[in-house]
């Protein structure tokens, strides 16, 4: 069965300062993996994504993730957070049905950054 | 353009009462998908059309739960019987079709089940 964990439920961080979101996921079958953000009162948008090729994306404010196959982790980082970054952050694979040649969003259950002045 | 849509923002109904919730996706779109997130937790997947077809219901969290989608556009989850668990903010995102392309998410119903 597919998962992904986010292992940190809160975050803390002073202005700044560098910060590392951590996601492992676990499949056995090739996965499509995102970091979505959703700021205060705000719907969920993407953040940045990895499909295929170079194993580190970024995000046009700064963060980046990169994709480690062998450890199964996207793990997010920026390396000076601001004020504004503070947000619920969001780790989540697509992965395909076999049997119904569908498809499966999974989520992990968030980690919320609070960056503090 | 317009983004993702949902009504109600809010609903508040008594146990044991059937509601329905409304997404309108982005148009173009042929991909939809309904997602429930409780408090403190992740998005739990629900379901997901491709045209007007769910390839696999197996998310929905029990049979009280269903989901429709006419004209390849708007979706309807429908929940019957409601009980207090069901209380939730649910999501409703959509895409182009195809595992890569990022989902849009609307602004969620949240529902109350007193």
């Amino acid at each position: 069965a597919q998962s992904v964990t986010q292992l940190d439920s809160q975050v803390p961080v002073f202005e700044e300062a560098p910060v590392e979101l951590r996601c492992n996921y676990s499949s056995s079958v090739s996965v499509y993996l995102f970091w979505y953000v959703q700021y205060p009162n705000q719907g969920l948008q993407l953040l940045l994504k990895y499909l295929s090729g170079s194993t580190l994306v970024e995000s046009i404010n700064g963060f980046e993730a990169e994709f480690n196959k062998s450890q199964t982790s996207f793990h997010l980082r920026k390396p000076s957070v601001h004020i504004s970054d503070t947000a619920e952050y969001f780790c989540a694979v697509t992965v395909l049905l076999p049997n119904t040649g569908g498809f499966k969003t999974i989520f992990g259950a968030g980690t919320r950054l609070f960056v503090k002045a | 353009g317009a983004g993702v849509s949902q009504s109600p923002s809010n609903k508040v109904t008594e146990k044991g009462k059937d509601v329905e919730l409304r997404c309108d996706p982005i148009s173009g779109h042929t991909a939809l998908y309904w997602y429930r997130q409780s408090l403190g937790q992740g998005l739990e997947f629900l379901i997901y059309f491709q045209g007007n077809s769910a390839p696999d219901k197996s998310g929905l969290p029990s049979d009280r739960f269903s989901a429709e989608r006419t004209g390849g556009s708007v979706s309807t989850l429908t929940i019957q019987r409601t009980q207090q668990e069901d209380s939730a903010v649910y999501l409703c995102a959509s895409s182009f079709e195809g595992l890569n392309y990022e989902q849009y998410f609307g602004p969620g119903t949240r529902l109350t089940v007193t």
